[in-house]
């Protein structure tokens, strides 16, 4: 059975202090690695999908890396508008083809002014 | 709009009546998927439709729960007899592009079992 755990649970920050998120893993043949952003009273956004360990992918003020093990999401010199819980989320190579994606309970993420 | 809808956004129903979900896709996506998102928990996967293939129903966690698709538009989750237990965020979701993980999420229905 495919896992995800992500830490911390909570992150706050002050605006402009970077940090990173982490999402440890267990899936039996990764096909691919999901970050999603949840605003509160909202459904989930897509941001990356990471492949392949080594992959890294970049968006505004957010990196995704990929491990065997584990991904992390860096934000770096983070603004307010930048909290959210963020999601991370695999499928595993026996749910390839149904786009069956398991998910971790998230980080939850305030930027403080 | 042009994304996912559902509805109602919030719904409080007494212990044992039955509920409908209705989930409007993006048009054209071919696939949709209904997860659950309880408290503090992740997103947890009920069923997935793609075209007309019959749909993947390994998620649901009982018999009170069914879903209907009707050809590549609207889909209505439905829970019979409602146990507290069912109280969540029901999330519907859907995709044009098969195994990228790039799943549009609708802003969910709210279900509170008193």
């Amino acid at each position: 059975e495919d896992q995800v755990t992500q830490s911390p649970e909570a992150l706050r920050l002050q605006e402009g202090e970077s940090s990173s998120l982490n999402c440890s893993y267990t899936v039996s043949g990764l096909r691919g690695l999901f970050w999603y952003r949840q605003d509160p009273g909202k459904g989930p956004e897509f941001l990356f999908t990471l492949y392949s360990a080594g992959e890294e992918k970049e968006k505004e003020r957010l990196k995704a890396t990929l491990t065997k093990k584990e991904s992390f999401l860096h934000i770096t010199a983070p603004k307010p508008e930048d909290s959210a819980t963020y999601l991370c989320a695999v499928q595993g190579l026996s749910n390839f083809g149904n786009e069956k994606l398991t998910f971790g309970t998230g980080t939850r993420l305030t930027i403080i002014p | 709009g042009a994304g996912v809808s559902q509805s109602p956004s919030n719904k409080v129903t007494e212990k044992g009546k039955d509920v409908e979900l209705r989930c409007d896709p993006i048009s054209g996506h071919t696939a949709l998927y209904w997860y659950r998102q309880r408290l503090g928990q992740g997103l947890e996967f009920l069923i997935y439709f793609q075209g007309n293939s019959a749909p993947d129903k390994s998620g649901l966690p009982s018999d009170r729960f069914s879903a209907e698709r009707t050809g590549e538009s609207v889909s209505t989750l439905t829970i019979q007899r409602t146990q507290q237990e069912d109280s969540a965020v029901y999330l519907c979701a859907s995709s044009w592009q098969t195994n990228t993980g790039e799943l549009f999420f609708g802003e969910g229905s709210r279900l509170t079992v008193l």
